[in-house]
């Protein structure tokens, strides 16, 4: 199985400032043949279902605020929030979707400062 | 707006199964993948495997293969996960999900509420 790792565990961010989340895959998730990245970013608030941020690494689902982006290739990926809102307090999941299963990163917890 | 319903919570003991519903509605049914993950409490999601909604086809995680079945019932637009053998440690939300193409893993943007089931003598 690939295995994700994320860091930090936990960030906390003033509001309007930055936030960087860090997501590494034990193998490479890139498709040389499509040059895809088949990494995925998911927001989760207490009892709710995931939500897909961002997939392909850099591609912004539909409805999503353009202050959440990705970058990164290969096996190392990051998520930007360029300016945290409060309702950005979250936490935030990697999943790649390259190989069977698709694994989920340990996720990262954003607070405001 | 696609929409997932699941079946409500459970309580079961170990060594029994348990039977989860996702009723799909508002899109055509037999055109995508439905996918099942888990969510252990504090823990991250973990896959648990798909179904062709078309040719109702599986695929699995290995290290549940043996104790995951997901069928469909096409006339009902629902699909249906059970999980044998429980132990505590499957004590979960169980969610329902979709991508937007594909029978293969895909980013999943639509989900269910989710179903808590726990696994307690």
């Amino acid at each position: 199985d690939i295995v994700m790792t994320q860091s930090p565990d936990s960030l906390a961010v003033s509001l309007g400032e930055r936030a960087t989340i860090n997501c590494k895959s034990s193998q490479s998730v890139l498709y040389s043949s499509s040059n895809k990245n088949f990494l995925a970013w998911y927001q989760q608030k207490p009892g709710q279902p995931p939500r897909l941020l961002i997939y392909w690494a850099s591609t912004r689902e539909s409805g999503v605020p353009d202050r959440f982006s990705g970058s990164g290739s290969g096996t190392d990926f990051t998520l930007t929030i360029s300016s945290l809102q409060a309702e950005d307090v979250a936490v935030y999941y990697c999943q790649q979707y390259h190989s069977i299963p698709g694994t989920f990163g340990p996720g990262t917890k954003v607070d405001i400062k | 707006q696609v929409q997932f319903v699941q079946s409500g919570a459970e309580v079961k003991k170990p060594g029994a199964s348990v039977k989860v519903s996702c009723k799909t509605s508002r899109y055509t049914f037999t055109n995508y993948a439905i996918h099942w993950v888990r969510q252990a409490p504090g823990q991250r999601p973990e896959w648990m495997g798909w179904i062709s909604a078309g040719n109702g086809n599986t695929k699995y995680s290995q290290k549940l293969q043996g104790r995951v079945t997901i069928t469909r019932d096409t006339s009902a637009t629902t699909v249906y996960m059970e999980l044998s053998s429980l132990r505590s440690e499957d004590t979960a939300v169980y969610y329902c999900a979709r991508g937007d193409y594909g029978d293969s893993l895909v980013p999943l943007g639509y989900w269910g509420q989710g179903t808590l089931v726990t696994v307690s003598s």
